[in-house]
């Protein structure tokens, strides 16, 4: 079945340091990817998604390309803020989106 | 107003009593979901709705039912509160065309 794997946390980082964190998925046919993030006390909000095969989604100075080949779709940011401190979901929508299959999230910690 | 309002934002609980979530949204969305969320173990769906014909069980139902009133209004029931669905509780609506979904703020339960 469909599914998403993504790095586990937490993740903490200087200020102006690059992210990555990583997803990869299993899925048939040609699923949407989605990051969501979600800052502390607050619902998810959509950060980016791409749709199709070499997509590439981005928001806020992060970037995620569907890479179809490495099932994958790996969230970066090249320098990252002390405001990006959150926890950070990668979802699958496939079958026209019924359900999101979602990762785990990871929790990022930024430090002035 | 926020597009997915939850009430309450946060409520206790004893072992037994029956407490009831609400969710509603002004973004005209036909699907709305509750999922809930504990540490290390991400979002779980509870109930989906895709109209307020249509209801179904998520991947953790059991102690948990839901009533969809109105297409803007989807509820949470706990018929008898347990110390194992504390937890926080999130609403999410979904047009279905892949453009993600819409969360509300959230509803942490603490049952005593």
């Amino acid at each position: 079945g469909n599914s998403v794997t993504q790095m586990e946390g937490p993740v903490t980082l200087s200020e102006e340091a690059f992210l990555t964190i990583n997803c990869t998925y299993t899925a048939t046919g040609y699923p949407s990817l989605f990051w969501y993030v979600q800052y502390p006390g607050e619902g998810l909000q959509l950060l980016l998604k791409a749709t199709k095969a070499d997509d590439k989604g981005s928001n806020k100075g992060f970037e995620a390309t569907y890479r179809k080949e490495t099932t994958s779709f790996h969230l970066e940011k090249g320098s990252v803020q002390v405001s990006d401190s959150a926890v950070y979901f990668c979802a699958l929508g496939a079958g026209n989106n019924r359900k999101l299959i979602w990762g785990l999230g990871t929790s990022l910690a930024v430090n002035p | 107003d926020a597009d997915v309002t939850q009430t309450p934002r946060n409520r206790i609980t004893k072992t037994g009593k029956r407490i009831m979530l609400e969710c509603s949204q002004t973004k005209g969305h036909d699907r709305m979901y509750w999922y809930r969320q504990d540490p290390g173990l991400g979002l779980r769906l509870i109930y989906y709705s895709f109209d307020v014909k249509d209801i179904n069980k998520g991947e953790i139902s059991d102690g948990y039912s839901v009533s969809r009133q109105a297409q803007a209004k989807f509820s949470l029931s706990l018929e008898s509160a347990i110390p194992n669905q504390t937890a926080l509780y999130f609403c999410a609506t979904s047009d279905g065309a892949g453009l993600g979904y819409t969360f509300g703020s959230g509803t942490r339960l603490t049952v005593v």
